[in-house]
């Protein structure tokens, strides 16, 4: 059973460019939740996905923005990248109509998107 | 002030050593509570949850005290294998289910 899919693994772009990143969540889950982690510091919340809608926005400004596809994988799209959004970006997937509680989250492994 | 707050460490122990964590949290709306493990440069992984009346996973305890919005972790009998970083992580709202985690207590357990 495969877990949560991130892609690309590592990223470099430049000052200005634009990024988008991806996911696909683990069997049966249709939620997708997206963190920025920065260095030394815990993930922080950006958004989550839930029917192809964005559900919950977390302190971000909106050069974040995502989508949902009906297969229920997600991508996250950076415009105007800063040097500070250079960050490991996680994916996290869960079940809406089967929340498990403790066990209701899987995280990716993450894309490392460096800004120069 | 942050929402979930952590010392940041590093906690260095030796081998065998028990070591404690603490962390707050400033949302009483907060629902449930968990501890991640981190190790460098790998997604967080559930380590355990948090329950009001305390528990307990083998060498690691659990506590949560509502009224003061404070949660622990206790380690006993530390590994070098538990070197990694714990977040401190809480869930405010009930129905949407985003996490809030701390910036993480970094471990390093010496031989």
């Amino acid at each position: 059973d495969a877990g949560v899919t991130q892609s690309p693994t590592h990223l470099i772009k430049t000052r200005g460019q634009q990024v988008t990143l991806r996911c696909s969540p683990k069997s049966g889950h249709d939620t997708v939740s997206w963190y920025q982690q920065a260095l030394g510091q815990g993930p922080q919340f950006i958004f989550q996905y839930y029917e192809e809608e964005e559900r919950q926005r977390g302190n971000f400004p909106d050069r974040f923005s995502g989508h949902q596809f009906p297969n229920y994988s997600s991508e996250l799209n950076v415009n105007a990248l800063l040097l500070g959004d250079s960050a490991l970006y996680l994916c996290a997937s869960s079940s809406d109509r089967e929340w498990r509680g403790e066990d209701g989250y899987t995280f990716g492994s993450g894309t490392r998107l460096t800004v120069v | 002030r942050k929402e979930v707050e952590q010392d940041p460490g590093p906690f260095n122990v030796p081998e065998g050593a028990t070591v404690a964590f603490n962390c707050t949290y400033s949302n009483s709306a907060s629902q449930s509570f968990f501890w991640y493990r981190q190790d460098c440069r790998k997604e967080p992984k559930l380590l355990m949850s948090v329950y009001s009346s305390g528990n307990e996973d083998g060498r690691f305890t659990a506590q949560l005290n509502r009224a003061s919005q404070y949660i622990s972790l206790l380690i006993r009998d530390s590994k070098l294998s538990d070197s990694a970083t714990y977040l401190c992580v809480v869930m405010p709202y009930t129905g949407r289910r985003a996490l809030t985690f701390g910036s993480g207590t970094r471990l390093q357990v010496q031989p």
